[in-house]
C-alpha cells in the first residue's frame, strides 16, 4: 500500500506570494491533518480534515486555509507569505481522526520564503 | 506553560541501557497518549499510544500513563544506537479534540 505522499517536496517563494500545499493520504484513510514543524516551536498542528469537513483547527492566522476532497486528498494554501513562514509542513492521514487512531506522516514539504 | 511538555534534552545512555523519557500535559481530561519517534530528517512514526492508566509494553518499549499526576513516560529497554532520534510526545485535548505535540526529546545512545 502506497504511503503518504505531498507534492511539492520544495519550494521557495517570496514574501507576499501564495502557496499551495497538496497532499495525498494512504488509500482508505479518511483523515487528514496538516502540521507545522519548526526548530524553535516543534510540531505545531494547523488543521484537520475529516470527510471533506474541517473537524479542527489550531492557532494559526487566517492566511493559513486548507480542504479536503471527496477522495481524501487534501490541499493547504497559505496567503500573503511571511519570512516566519518557513518551514516544514507535515500532512498526515489516518483512518479515523487523528485523537484515535495512528496518524502516517508524509515526507514533507520545506517551504523556504525569502 | 505550555500544554505538552517535554525535556529537549539531549538525553544520552549508553547502550544497553534503560532510556527514560518524560512528557507531562496540563489538560487533566485528556484521553489519548501517543508516542511518536523522528529520526533526523524523516517524518515521525508511531511507536505506542496508551489510553488508560498503567503500563502498556510493546516489545522494548514501555508507555506509562498517570492521570492523576498528568504524565505519560516511554522506557526503551536494551537501548540501541539504532534508537537515537527526537520523542515526541502528543497527547489529545479532550475539550478540543486537538492532538498536541510536545517540541520532543533527543535521544543519543552511544555504543
Amino acid at each position: 500500500k502506497a504511503g503518504v505522499t505531498q507534492t511539492p517536496r520544495y519550494l521557495i517563494k517570496t514574501r507576499g506570494q501564495q502557496v499551495t500545499l497538496s497532499c495525498s493520504p494512504i488509500s482508505g484513510h479518511r483523515s487528514v491533518s496538516w502540521y507545522q514543524q519548526t526548530p524553535g516551536q516543534g510540531l505545531q498542528f494547523l488543521f484537520e480534515y475529516f470527510s471533506e469537513t474541517q473537524r479542527n483547527k489550531g492557532n494559526f492566522p487566517g492566511r493559513f486555509s486548507g480542504r479536503q476532497f471527496s477522495n481524501s486528498r487534501s490541499e493547504m494554501n497559505v496567503s500573503t507569505l511571511e519570512l516566519g513562514d518557513s518551514a516544514l509542513y507535515l500532512c498526515a492521514s489516518s483512518l479515523g481522526l487523528s485523537g484515535y487512531n495512528e496518524q502516517f506522516f508524509g515526507p514533507g514539504t520545506r517551504l523556504t520564503v525569502l | 506553560q505550555k500544554e505538552v511538555e517535554q525535556n529537549s534534552g539531549p538525553l544520552s545512555v549508553p547502550e544497553g541501557a534503560i532510556a527514560s523519557l518524560n512528557c507531562t500535559y496540563s489538560d487533566r481530561g485528556s484521553q489519548s497518549f501517543f508516542w511518536y519517534r523522528q529520526y533526523s530528517g524523516k517524518s515521525p512514526e508511531l511507536i505506542m499510544f496508551i489510553y488508560s492508566n498503567g503500563d502498556k509494553e510493546d516489545g522494548r518499549f514501555t508507555a506509562q500513563l498517570n492521570k492523576a499526576s498528568q504524565y505519560v513516560s516511554l522506557l526503551i529497554r536494551d537501548s540501541q544506537p539504532s534508537d537515537s532520534a527526537t520523542y515526541l510526545c502528543a497527547v489529545l485535548r479532550s475539550n478540543t479534540g486537538k492532538l498536541i505535540f510536545g517540541q520532543g526529546t533527543t535521544l543519543q545512545v552511544k555504543p
